[in-house]
């Protein structure tokens, strides 16, 4: 079993400052992804960034960029140059080696101008 | 057109009610999945469909029965429901299982039994 744990409801920023997003997860898989899905307030999930759990380099897209740390089983996200658009619920999900893709419970952020 | 549809939007029922949630992809994916998203809680994945097929059932209660008659095409059926169930319910799909598989999802429906 995959378990996901992000302990902050909720993380404030103010606009064009960074604001990092904690994430540790559990498997006993040893092939497995890790990714970052936004749900804005249309409640549709988007796909933010994927990380491979066998390369250690860690991914980066445009503003938004992971720290992987695998012996710790943890994957933080942190956006950079926060714009009001980021406003959203982020989640972080995990699949297994059958494709199953579980999520944590969230986090909140919040821009202010 | 997001590619995945789910309707209704928003769904009120009574707990002896019968009514179904319908989810529709028109992105060629052959993988389908339910979700329930509750408040505070991790998103719950209920159910996973990988060419017409259950592969996955996670203990989910038997007033929830999910058809999947085609690869576009995946329902919730819901019956004597409680108020617990009440949550966003959230339909994805994928080009197949695969580890490294990105899901796309629909905007959900909001489901409250009263």
């Amino acid at each position: 079993a995959q378990t996901v744990t992000q302990s902050q409801p909720e993380m404030s920023v103010q606009e064009a400052e960074t604001v990092t997003l904690s994430c540790t997860y559990d498997t006993s898989e040893s092939d497995y992804y890790l990714f970052w899905y936004k749900q804005p307030p249309s409640r549709q999930m988007i796909l933010v960034i994927r990380q491979e759990a066998y390369k250690q380099q860690n991914a980066t897209e445009n503003r938004f960029s992971v720290n992987f740390q695998k012996a710790a089983k943890s994957f933080s996200l942190k956006i950079s140059d926060s714009q009001l658009g980021d406003a959203a619920m982020y989640f972080c999900g995990i699949t297994d080696s059958w494709g199953k893709l579980q999520f944590g419970a969230g986090t909140q952020v919040v821009v202010t101008p | 057109e997001t590619g995945v549809t789910q309707t209704p939007r928003h769904l009120v029922m009574g707990m002896t009610n019968k009514k179904s949630l319908k989810c529709e992809q028109h992105l060629g994916h052959n993988a389908m999945y339910w979700y329930k998203q509750s408040a505070k809680k991790p998103l719950e994945l209920m159910f996973v469909y990988s060419l017409e097929e259950r592969v996955e059932n996670n203990s989910v209660p038997s007033r929830f029965s999910p058809e999947c008659p085609n690869s576009s095409h995946l329902f919730l059926h819901l019956h004597t429901l409680q108020p617990e169930d009440s949550a966003l319910y959230l339909c994805a799909s994928s080009n197949g299982l695969r580890v490294n598989t990105e899901a796309f999802f629909g905007q959900g429906t909001r489901l409250t039994v009263v």
